[in-house]
């Protein structure tokens, strides 16, 4: 099974500041295969990024993903007051097996 | 507009069964792989469960092999979750989810239905 593992596990920012959050895999993931995903207090996930690098309908371009092999970024380009909250990656592997890390949460400095 | 509505989470000792469904709307149900995710407490995300379009093809985590079936009734647009055997561990809250044709991503979620497995 691949491990994904976030980091950091808390990131402390402003807004308007830039975020840069990290997943590293345990093996090499196929880009098509990885996604990040949004999740507020309360609420189900949110996709964000599917493929690596491709937005999902309705997310703001201020989301970006990028990354392949075993390591991907998530960069929010200037955070929003409603951006903060915490950010999972996703990875689909071979053998019928789903993947989540552990999440980063994006709060107010 | 894509809705998913799960029901059926209630409270349940340890050793019983539970059964969940989740009602889909605004897509084409059996055009797609469906899945349930699970998160506990204060915790972080698990997949769980996914069925093929047809319901023909089935996988499990190994943490639910065994214990739990998935199943789904194209007819009634409705996908399930057959609990069995439930363990403590096995308290959270359960999506489910429509897989992004191809990717292996999840486009859309319900908004979770709560087991609490508590003697």
């Amino acid at each position: 099974e691949i491990v994904l593992t976030q980091s950091p596990g808390t990131l402390s920012l402003s807004p308007g500041e830039r975020a840069t959050l990290s997943c590293r895999a345990s093996q090499s993931v196929s880009s098509s295969y990885l996604a990040w995903y949004q999740q507020k207090p309360g609420q189900a996930p949110r996709l964000l990024i599917y493929g690596a690098s491709s937005r999902a309908t309705g997310i703001p371009d201020r989301f970006s993903g990028s990354g392949s092999g075993t390591d991907f970024t998530l960069t929010i380009s200037r955070l929003e007051p409603e951006d903060f909250a915490v950010y999972y990656c996703q990875q689909y592997g071979s053998s019928f097996s789903w993947t989540f890390g552990q999440g980063t949460k994006v709060e107010i400095k | 507009e894509v809705q998913l509505v799960e029901s059926g989470g209630v409270v349940v000792q340890p050793g019983g069964s539970l059964r969940l469904s989740c009602a889909a709307s605004g897509f084409t149900f059996d055009d797609y792989t469906m899945h349930w995710v699970r998160q506990a407490p204060g915790k972080g995300l698990e997949w769980v469960s996914l069925i093929s379009w047809d319901g023909g093809s089935t996988y499990y985590a190994d943490s639910v092999k065994g214990r739990f079936t998935i199943s789904r009734d194209n007819s009634k647009n409705s996908l399930y979750l057959q609990m069995n055997s439930l363990r403590t561990e096995d308290t959270a809250l359960y999506y489910c989810a429509k897989e992004n044709y191809g990717d292996g991503s999840f486009d859309y979620w319900g908004q979770g239905t709560l087991v609490t497995v508590s003697s």
